[in-house]
Order: structure tokens, then C-alpha cells, then sequence
């Protein structure tokens, strides 16, 4: 069964720094797709970035990127240049490609950037 | 640029009441996805509709069903309402063979 795992349930981060959130999955399926989505203490889920598996480039959006490692099946997403408004809680989450394309999403990670 | 909507955004009923939440995707996307998250949880999969068919399900208690309509909207109906279903509810949709699943601003259940 896939699994996402993210083991950082807090961070903190000083503004303007970079930050690494972590994220592996377990799957047996060779095609499916990774996501990272952003939930600020309004709670809405604000989608992030998104890598397919058989994507052989790291995917980036702005200053987030993704560090896909499939061998290691780790897919962390990293923040550059962190802003205030970057303090949220964030979401890995897998969609098998071979399924109804619904997410499985970890327990997330609260991020808090320090002034 | 057009969003997922949602309504109510806050709805409060009581034990053994029932309740019908609504989701408009954004216009061409034909893939519609329901999700549970309860109090510090993430979002739990319910049920997703594609092209106004119900194409998987998961955790949904017998209680709750729902559909999606010829214009797309779905509506996730709840009977027999019961604390446990306090949570925030999301929807999410898709474009055909679409990649990202762009979320609602969720429906915020509590019951009392």
C-alpha cells in the first residue's frame, strides 16, 4: 500500500534562509506523481509543486523546488529565501498514477519562520 | 483566474442532523475529489467523480453519499450527523489527464 512519511512534525526557519522539509513514500507502482501543498492557519491547501516519477528533472516553481531522489524514494521540498508568510503547515502527498488519482498525504510538517 | 468554490464555508448542526455541502470545480476540469480533515489530521480521500461518474471511493461512512451533476457542481449530502464528523471538508479538482488538484477553501463542519 503507498505511504507517505514526513517526520519533521515542526521547523523553524530565520527569514531569508533556506529550509529542507522532508518527505519519503513507499509505493510499488513505477508511475505516479508527488506533491507538496501549503496549508496556512486559514486552512486552505494551496498546491505547491508537483513531480512525476518519470520526470528526470527536479521540479521548481518559484522558490520552491523538489528534490526528487527515486532511488532513495525521497521527495523533499525545499524552500528558498523563506518569508514570513511562508509559516504554514505543509503537505507531501502521492498519487498513483494506476489508481483513481486521489492523494495520500502525510501528517505534514508546521513550518515557522522566524523575523 | 477561476477557483474551486465551495459553500457553506462554516456550518454548524446538531447530533442526527443532516447536512449538504457543495463544490463548484473550475470550469473544464471534469475530475471532482472529496477529502475529510479532522482537527490537527491530514486530508483523508472520500470519494472522486469523473465525468459525473463515481470513479473511486474511500473512507466514507455509509451515512454520507454523493454525486456529481450534469454542469459538474457535486454535492456531498451527510445523514445522521455525528461529533466524529466535525472536520473540514475539501474539494479538489482536476482537468482531463490533469496533474494538479486545486483545492476548495473547504467547508468547515462542526457538530454540536
Amino acid at each position: 500500500a503507498q505511504k507517505i512519511t514526513q517526520t519533521q512534525p515542526g521547523m523553524f526557519v530565520q527569514e531569508k534562509e533556506a529550509v529542507t522539509l522532508d518527505c519519503t513514500y513507499d509505493t510499488s507502482d513505477q508511475s505516479y506523481g508527488l506533491f507538496w501543498y501549503k496549508q496556512p492557519s486559514s486552512g486552505e491547501m494551496i498546491f505547491l509543486i508537483y513531480q512525476g516519477s518519470y520526470d528526470e528533472q527536479n521540479a521548481t516553481e518559484g522558490r520552491y523546488s523538489l528534490n526528487f531522489q527515486k532511488a532513495r524514494k525521497s521527495a523533499n521540498l525545499v524552500i528558498s529565501a523563506s518569508q514570513l508568510g511562508d509559516s504554514a503547515m505543509y503537505f507531501c502527498a502521492m498519487r498513483e498514477i494506476d489508481s483513481s488519482y486521489k492523494l495520500i498525504f502525510g501528517s505534514g510538517t508546521r513550518l515557522l519562520v522566524r523575523p | 483566474a477561476a477557483g474551486v468554490i465551495q459553500s457553506p464555508r462554516h456550518l454548524i448542526k446538531e447530533k442526527r442532523e443532516t447536512a449538504t455541502l457543495k463544490c463548484y470545480p473550475i470550469p473544464r476540469h471534469d475530475t471532482v475529489y472529496w477529502y475529510q480533515q479532522g482537527p490537527g489530521q491530514d486530508p483523508q480521500f472520500l470519494i472522486s467523480f469523473y465525468e459525473k461518474m463515481q470513479s473511486d471511493k474511500g473512507s466514507i461512512p455509509d451515512r454520507f453519499s454523493a454525486q456529481q451533476f450534469s454542469d459538474y457542481h457535486s454535492e456531498l449530502n451527510m445523514s445522521s450527523l455525528e461529533l466524529g464528523d466535525s472536520a473540514l471538508y475539501f474539494c479538489a479538482s482536476s482537468k482531463p489527464l490533469g496533474n494538479e488538484q486545486f483545492f476548495g477553501p473547504g467547508t468547515r463542519l462542526t457538530v454540536l
